[in-house]
Order: C-alpha cells, then structure tokens, then sequence
C-alpha cells in the first residue's frame, strides 16, 4: 500500500513570512512528485514538480527532495493571504499510470 | 483550449436514481481519470483509462462504471445512487507516461438524499 502522509493542519503563518510544507511517501521507487494548490471550492492545480534530489525554485516556491530520507517538501517565501489554500502532496512511482495523493495540508496566511 | 470540463456542475439525485458524468479534454491526452473527493479522505482514484479503449478500477470503483468513448471524452455513471456516494467528483488527465502532470476539470457536486 503506498502511501503520502501529509500534516492535515491548519498552518497558520504570518503574511511575509516562510511557509513551510512537508510530505513524507513509502514507496522507495518513487519518481515523480508533484505539489497541488486547491482553493475552498476549486479544483487543484499544479504549483511544482520535481524529479531529482535536492532544490528546484520557481518564483517564491520552493520544492526539496530527499530520496533516501523520503519527504518532499513546498517552501513559500513572502507568504500572501492569497496564497491560503490547501495544498496536496502527490507521488508516482516510475512506469505507474496512477499517482498517489495526500490528504493535504491547509494553509492560513494572515495579514 | 478549454481544458478539462465537466457537467454537470452540480447535481441532487434521489437514493436509487441513475445518472451520468461527462468529462471531456481538449489537450489531446492519453490519460483519463475519476476522483472523488470528501472531507478529510483526499482525493480518492475511481477508476482510470490510461489510454483509449482500456479502462482499470482504481481504489473505489464499487458503484461506479466507466465508458472511454474516445480519446476525448470519458463519463462515469453511477447506477443506483446512494447517499454515500455524495461528494465532489473531478476528472483529470495527463499524456500518460512517467513524471505526467494531471490537469483537473472544475468538478461536479453530488447530493444523493
């Protein structure tokens, strides 16, 4: 059973500080992971995807993968009441059709 | 390019009433897939059609059925609706293959009272 464990929050940071999300996944073949933005009632988009160890920035976000440690992670830097959301962790396995999701993490930027 | 949209938007059926789900994509993928999504339990994977003309049960598929019509277009019906199966259902596609984003349609909301 493969499985993607994220902290349900809420995550509560000020506006102008650095969020930080993190995800944690079982299976060791993982290949691709991706971070998924979802607003209250909306459906989700992509923020990122990352494929190799380490850092990949896009704007202020921020993706960091550890293999052998197994988490990935979302960093937003200048955090903005917009950027409130439930974010959704997603994993896939090399030659796998199907990803597997978390439960997401919701997030409060307040002002 | 519309994406990936879906109808209806919203929908209240009676407990035992049929109906289905449309979902369609302009992008040409290969990939297609149905989700729900309820409070507190993520998205969970009904059934999926990685290409055109196959179709697999994903980790809910139990009152549910698929048809892959063509590469475009792939609708779930649900039979027999229960209350259980009221939650919010979004479609999704990628072009298949490793490391494949999903792109989302808007979702539809289901009432079964």
């Amino acid at each position: 059973q493969k499985e993607v464990e994220q902290n349900s929050g809420p995550l509560s940071v000020p506006e102008g500080a650095i969020a930080s999300l993190n995800c944690t996944y079982s299976d060791r073949g993982s290949q691709s992971f991706f971070w998924y933005r979802q607003y209250s009632g909306k459906s989700p988009e992509l923020i990122m995807f990352i494929y190799s160890n380490g850092d990949k920035e896009d704007g202020r976000f921020t993706a960091q993968l550890n293999k052998a440690s197994q988490y990935v992670s979302l960093l937003i830097r200048d955090s903005q009441p917009s950027d409130s959301a439930t974010y959704l962790c997603a994993v896939k396995s090399g030659g796998s059709y199907i990803p597997t999701f978390g439960r997401g993490t919701s997030l409060i930027v307040h002002p | 390019n519309a994406g990936v949209t879906q109808t209806p938007k919203f929908q209240v059926l009676k407990t035992g009433q049929s109906m289905t789900l449309q979902c369609a994509q302009d992008m040409n993928h290969n990939s297609m897939y149905w989700y729900r999504q309820d409070p507190g339990m993520g998205l969970r994977l009904i059934y999926y059609s990685a290409s055109e003309g196959t179709t697999d049960k994903g980790e809910v598929p139990n009152g549910y059925n698929v048809s892959r019509l063509n590469k475009r277009e792939f609708s779930l019906r649900l039979e027999s609706a229960a209350p259980s199966q009221t939650s919010v259902y979004f479609c999704a596609s990628t072009t298949g293959g490793d490391g494949e984003t999903q792109y989302f349609g808007p979702g539809t909301r289901l009432l079964v009272l």
